[in-house]
């Protein structure tokens, strides 16, 4: 299974954007990537994915670089709401399971 | 809202006594797993399913079993807990097989074996 390697802790301010980095650089041409995020005391919660192009939704933005061997998750304004720790996860396991690594844990100070 | 419940939420239990936990979905979802989430090692597959009665092991399946009778309940059974077993459990369902793996997680049921 290709690996993912992510910052272990970010900082943010409320209401500033938020630029959470993922490098993936044995990606191989048919993974997707995904990023789900955990709040305290929650389960893990789908947050977006892609493949190639750049996509957008209600919770966040994912810019994928062209080479595909990083990705970045964009708050595009970071609430209190959005401590977590943030995974990004390619397809997973044979079984169909996520694979999960340490991910980033997001604080964000008033 | 997936439409995920676990239940128990929270139990305490001793060692050796059988524990059932139960995943109930409203989706119709095929595919639903468990997980069981410590510190240090992040969420790890424990049992799987692809249908009614389809299952199979995950990572760390020993001391656990699992049934699925019905496609909206997913059931996890400890024969006789111990005190390893003392974690957060997380059951997901997942709509298709293909390339895109968009999973939905219960709130999880927070297990203490004494």
């Amino acid at each position: 299974d290709a690996k993912t390697t992510q910052p272990n802790s970010m900082e943010s301010n409320e209401e500033e954007p938020v630029h959470l980095p993922c490098n993936h650089s044995t990606i191989s041409g048919t993974d997707y990537i995904h990023w789900y995020r955990q709040l305290p005391s929650q389960g893990p919660e789908y947050v977006i994915h892609g493949l190639t192009s750049n996509v957008n939704n209600r919770m966040a933005s994912l810019a994928i670089a062209e080479d595909r061997k990083s990705s970045t998750l964009i708050l595009h304004r970071a609430t209190l709401r959005d401590a977590a720790v943030y995974y990004c996860i390619l397809r997973g396991g044979s079984q169909g399971n996520l694979i999960f690594g340490k991910g980033t844990k997001l604080s964000v100070k008033p | 809202d997936a439409g995920i419940t676990q239940s128990p939420r929270h139990k305490v239990t001793e060692t050796g006594t059988p524990v059932t936990l139960r995943c109930h979905q409203t989706e119709n979802h095929r595919y639903m797993y468990w997980y069981r989430q410590d510190p240090g090692h992040g969420l790890r597959l424990i049992h799987y399913s692809y249908g009614v009665k389809d299952t199979d092991k995950g990572e760390v399946s020993d001391g656990y079993s699992v049934s699925r009778s019905k496609t909206e309940d997913f059931l996890l059974t400890l024969e006789s807990a111990t005190s390893s077993q003392t974690s957060v459990y997380f059951c997901a369902i997942k709509g298709t097989s293909g390339r895109v793996n968009e999973q939905y997680f219960g709130p999880g049921t927070r297990l203490t074996v004494t």
